[in-house]
């Protein structure tokens, strides 16, 4: 079956845009996890949803990050302003409920701003 | 604060040897752990979840251990093939479904 999808799949922009970064779960996973992974560092959390619930927003380095998941499906990740200490690739996930269960990874979205 | 360690330097083996990774953690008693294994330009894969009741777990040539004591999680891969090579990720919950991952250890193996 599908997979994880994110697009686009290699983002140049320059610094002070803004980008938009778009994660397609695996059909019927409730859980949507966002990270940020830079060169030789571990996954940083940046953001979860849960079904309907209120997301966990407390990953999100500053108020320029945002993300909605709309229907309980796709879900888009919204820097504004880059700056270039946000050049890192953008992995998203998603689980069967988040508890326990392993996530699924898409194959993110390399952010490079100049 | 919750942290885990894995050994950031490459650990280059020779095929058909055991290659054996090591997940460190402190300030924290996770119920279960996870692994994961990730190559160049992909996201990570799930390979294993082992429970903090389970002292062993094995998949084909996969073995993963979890000693709650010290607080470690060793990750084995027996026979160990070139197709081997890639990034192993450790992760643990930090609360109902939130995961810290470690940075990772490369695994090379030389044919």
């Amino acid at each position: 079956g599908a997979g994880v999808s994110q697009s686009p799949s290699n983002k140049v922009t320059e610094k002070g845009k803004d980008v938009e970064l778009r994660c397609d779960p695996i059909s019927g996973h409730t859980a949507l996890y966002w990270y940020r992974q830079s060169l030789g560092q571990g996954l940083e959390f940046l953001i979860y949803f849960q079904g309907n619930s209120a997301p966990d927003k407390s990953g999100l380095p500053s108020d320029r990050f945002s993300a909605e998941r709309t229907g309980g499906s796709v879900s888009t990740l919204t820097i504004q302003r880059t700056q270039q200490e946000d050049s890192a690739v953008y992995l998203c996930a998603s689980s069967f409920s988040g508890q326990g269960h392993e996530q699924y990874f898409g194959p993110g979205t390399r952010l490079t701003v100049t | 604060s919750q942290k885990i360690e894995q050994n950031s330097e490459a650990l280059n083996i020779q095929e058909g040897k055991t290659a054996t990774l090591t997940c460190n953690y402190t300030n924290y008693s996770p119920a279960y752990l996870q692994w994961y294994r990730q190559d160049p330009g992909r996201g990570p894969v799930f390979l294993l979840l082992i429970r903090e009741n389970e002292k062993e777990k094995r998949k084909e040539r996969l073995k993963v251990t979890f000693d709650t004591t010290l607080k470690q999680s060793l990750f084995h891969i027996t026979a160990s093939q070139p197709a081997d090579s890639a990034t192993y990720l450790c992760a643990l919950p930090t609360g109902t479904y939130k995961y810290i991952f470690g940075t990772g250890t490369r695994l090379k193996v030389l044919a």
